[in-house]
């Protein structure tokens, strides 16, 4: 029950900005979009999140639509080292706590 | 900082075999869970465990058994291991505040042969 539409893979040339767009059209009033990252089949990193209004931190900017149903990462320069599969995710709750919802991710691949 | 520590890393079973993953965070968090990834996939969420005493069922259970023993330690069970377990089984912990995330372990790479 992924909430969240994709692109499979994406290219980006190494000290570009890369946008990495997200679809989640049925988002909730109250449920937040959060974006990790896998590198190498490590555990997912937190790169950031937001609920409705834009989002930056020292890692990447979040923009969200006012209507809500879609996002984009953006990491500002990227390098050789942000190769990785995003993940975009929708947080929804649950029995008391909150459950994230994994899609099957971009797969980002930075060139030299 | 360790955050979230899973043991083992690596695990080879034989079907059948019997065998606990073990997840601690040293976060203070309320909120754990356990998550399986097959290859080329996104993580699926097993059972999670909202605070310390409760744990439910996630989206895909079947074949496995889990103790939130206290605030920090939350084990995943495998009493009788299929080669379809074979993953890679990822613990998270969290807040329950609606403005926090998630942290993951760094996995738990099972074979089950």
């Amino acid at each position: 029950d992924a909430k969240t539409t994709q692109p499979p893979s994406m290219d980006c040339a190494e000290g570009r900005a890369a946008n990495l767009p997200c679809n989640h059209s049925t988002i909730s009033g109250n449920e937040y979009v959060y974006w990790y990252r896998q590198i190498h089949s490590q555990g997912p990193q937190y790169i950031i999140h937001g609920l409705k209004n834009n989002e930056t931190n020292e890692m990447a900017s979040l923009i969200i639509t006012e209507d809500r149903k879609s996002s984009t990462l953006i990491l500002p320069h990227a390098t050789l080292r942000d190769t990785a599969v995003y993940y975009c995710i929708v947080r929804v709750s649950i029995s008391g706590t909150y459950k994230y919802i994994f899609g099957t991710g971009t797969r980002l691949k930075v060139l030299a | 900082n360790a955050g979230v520590t899973q043991t083992p890393k690596f695990q080879v079973l034989k079907t059948g075999q019997s065998m606990t993953l073990q997840c601690a965070q040293d976060m203070n968090h309320n909120s754990m869970y356990w998550y399986r990834q097959d290859p080329g996939m996104g993580l699926r969420l097993i059972y999670y465990s909202a605070s310390e005493g409760t744990t439910d069922k996630g989206e895909v259970p079947n074949g496995y058994n889990v103790s939130r023993l206290n605030k920090r330690e939350f084990s995943l069970r495998l009493e009788s291991a299929a080669p379809s377990q074979t993953s890679v089984y990822f613990c998270a912990s969290s807040y329950l505040q609606p403005n926090t995330e998630a942290f993951f372990g760094q996995g738990t790479r099972l074979t089950v042969v």
